[in-house]
């Protein structure tokens, strides 16, 4: 098994810019997790797809964010009109569902400056 | 209300050293899970164990031991013979069936494995 991909690794973008990450999944896993981290904290739970379909969103994805996972294989996490405060980490895990163990990607990280 | 707490923020010790992670948690679910995993310097979240809450048998992985209490809610991981290449911020989750089995996650722990 090939685990959990993610890219870019790394993003610097300027204030007011979108930004588009991708994350490819462990093939066969239905579950795909975004988590956002910040330095010196867990990961934060923003999203989670069964397949294609978006089941839940934290409060802390605002309007500027969106994901989808249109053919329930990799999933992208767009951030609109970036701010400053949008700078973290951004992982993504996949799962063969939702008891099972999530395996985590490297993260991209973002830095809006 | 935390569900998970990891108590200690940073532990440092010298290489070959054992060190132990604690790790408490509540919940109200019969069924769930435990969780730790390490996130060395590069980022990556690497995933040590998942333990259900049935399971109460201790885990060792060679130098890698998991200590789980139900009585006391505890999950603790201890590290025998320290290594440098340990070091690395450790989390310890709960999944629990009220919560749809989502992640909650421990503040985490900084072990510095010192030469």
């Amino acid at each position: 098994d090939t685990g959990v991909s993610q890219d870019p690794r790394h993003k610097i973008t300027k204030r007011g810019q979108n930004v588009t990450f991708r994350c490819d999944p462990i093939s066969e896993h239905n579950r795909l997790y975004w988590y956002r981290q910040t330095l010196g904290q867990g990961p934060e739970f923003l999203t989670y797809f069964q397949n294609e379909a978006q089941l839940e969103k934290s409060r802390l994805l605002s309007d500027r964010f969106s994901a989808e996972r249109p053919k329930g294989s990799f999933s992208t996490l767009e951030i609109q009109r970036t701010e400053q405060g949008d700078s973290a980490m951004y992982l993504c895990a996949s799962s063969s569902g939702g008891k099972e163990t999530q395996y985590f990607g490297p993260g991209t990280r973002l830095l809006v400056l | 209300a935390q569900k998970v707490t990891q108590a200690q923020t940073e532990i440092s010790v010298v290489e070959k050293e054992d060190v132990t992670l604690d790790c408490v948690y509540e919940t109200r679910d019969t069924t769930y899970y435990l969780f730790w995993y390490k996130q060395p310097p590069s980022g990556e979240l690497v995933f040590l164990i998942r333990r259900n809450s049935f399971d109460e048998q201790n885990e060792i992985s060679g130098r890698y031991s998991w200590n789980f209490q139900k009585s006391t809610s505890s999950f603790n991981f201890t590290i025998t013979a320290s290594q440098v290449v340990d070091s690395a911020v450790y989390f310890c989750a709960l999944s629990e069936e009220y919560s749809n089995y989502q992640l909650i996650w421990g503040a985490g722990t900084k072990l510095i494995i010192k030469p």
